[in-house]
């Protein structure tokens, strides 16, 4: 059974501050990761994805993949009250279209 | 570009009465959809993937009786869920991927709320 893992919070930052969520994975064949951001009674929005190896920057955004440790996680610099959110992890096996989800990660950036 | 729409995006109903809610990709083709549920602090969970042209397949514990999937065309997937109960409330949100890509995009979802 395909797990994915993120760091339990809520995680609490101030604003300006960086937000570190970690994600692992059990699946060692997965071969794409994804990073969605959900706003409390919204659904899922797509904030990155990441399929090699290393470090991918979208603005304040980075993810970063090492499929070596089975490991993804995502950076907020500079964070701002209106990224305070639910940071989902999804996972998506080479040869299967589902994605595999954790829990989520609760971020609150304090004004 | 990649944009999902469902409808409706909140609907109250009786117990023992059906439901369909509607899930289209706006501005690209996806032969594959999914159907998530998720209820309140909870992650989603994904109820089945909806394949155009052919059968739905469900996830272990999800009724195919009670939650009939329609992918009628390459831009439209139906979920009804039949004799609706109060368990049945529920967040339900729609993915789909553009053919030739591997990004699920989200419907805004909608909420059920069977009395």
């Amino acid at each position: 059974q395909k797990e994915v893992e993120q760091n339990s919070g809520p995680l609490s930052v101030p604003e300006g501050a960086i937000a570190s969520l970690n994600c692992t994975y059990s699946d060692r064949v997965s071969q794409s990761f994804f990073w969605y951001r959900q706003y409390s009674g919204k659904s899922p929005e797509l904030i990155m994805s990441i399929y090699s190896n290393g470090d991918k920057e979208d603005g304040r955004f980075t993810a970063q993949l090492n499929k070596a440790s089975q490991y993804v996680s995502l950076l907020i610099r500079d964070s701002q009250p209106s990224d305070s959110a639910t940071y989902l992890c999804a996972v998506r096996e080479s040869n299967d279209y589902k994605l595999s989800f954790g829990a989520g990660t609760t971020v609150t950036v304090r004004a | 570009g990649a944009v999902v729409s469902q409808h409706p995006s909140r609907v109250i109903c009786k117990s023992g009465t059906s439901v369909k809610i509607e899930c289209r990709s706006l501005d690209f083709q996806a032969t594959t959809m999914f159907w998530y549920r998720q209820f309140p602090k909870q992650s989603l969970m994904l109820m089945a993937t909806s394949n155009e042209g052919s059968k739905a397949t469900y996830e272990q514990g999800v009724e195919k009786d009670k939650f009939l999937i329609n992918h009628a065309s390459l831009t439209l997937s139906t979920l009804t869920v039949t004799s609706a109960h109060p368990e049945d409330s529920s967040f339900y949100i729609c993915s789909a991927t553009p053919d030739g890509q591997e990004t699920q995009y989200f419907g805004p979802g909608t909420r059920l709320l069977v009395l």
